[in-house]
């Protein structure tokens, strides 16, 4: 069964500091991953898409690998902010139409 | 630039009403079509994708139904909620390739009282 995993569960964190979300996945054999981030009863905002030949992207203060022999993605968040306080998602494309995603990572950045 | 739309924003039904939930898409054409279900403290749950006008694959046997009558508006509905049927709806769209990014909508409060 493809599964995508996201631990911890919540995560506090004061501001100013580096950090890092963790993402796994059962299938090397995966076309994408992308990264979300969502705010209290918002929809999903795309971060950054990793392409499976892809080792790592970059958008301002993030930053995802992606390593598919180990089934593992992460997202670092330089010099951590409030506003960065958001549910983050990790979601795989395992090779058809559908994206399955992790239960997420609540991210509080302590001012 | 492509937008998605996605309504209403909440929506509170009694058990046993009729349910209808849309989302349009814009500045693309031919989309791959998504509903996701987001229950409380529990993650993103795929109900039903659409590849094409009239094409509906659905992922879990459920209360709900989907549509897609044209190529950009996709349809969520329900003949009769359920109470369990209460959560969070994501409507989604992606290119019709599959190395592509995905976007979602701003998402629909369902709340069945």
């Amino acid at each position: 069964k493809q599964e995508v995993t996201q631990i911890p569960a919540a995560l506090s964190v004061p501001e100013g500091e580096n950090l890092v979300l963790n993402c796994s996945f059962t299938d090397s054999a995966i076309y994408n991953l992308q990264w979300f981030r969502q705010d209290p009863g918002k929809g999903l905002t795309s971060l950054l898409l990793i392409q499976s030949s892809q080792r790592e992207q970059t958008s301002g203060r993030l930053n995802a690998s992606l390593d598919k022999s180990s089934g593992r993605s992460t997202l670092y968040i330089a010099a951590s902010q409030p506003g960065d306080s958001a549910t983050y998602l990790c979601a795989v494309r395992f090779g058809n139409e559908k994206l399955t995603f992790g239960t997420g990572t609540r991210l509080t950045i302590i001012p | 630039s492509q937008t998605i739309h996605q309504w209403p924003a909440t929506l509170v039904q009694p058990v046993g009403s009729p349910l209808s939930l849309e989302c349009t898409v814009e500045g693309t054409s031919n989309p791959n079509l998504y509903w996701y279900r987001q229950a409380a403290g529990r993650g993103l749950q795929l109900l039903f994708y659409s590849v094409g006008i009239g094409q509906i694959s659905s992922e879990v046997p459920q209360n709900l139904s989907a549509s897609r009558p044209q190529d950009r508006q996709f349809i969520l509905s329900s003949k009769k909620l359920l109470l369990s049927d209460s959560g969070f709806y994501l409507c989604a769209w992606s290119e019709h390739w599959l190395d592509t990014e995905a976007f979602f909508g701003q998402g629909t409060r369902l709340t069945v009282v």
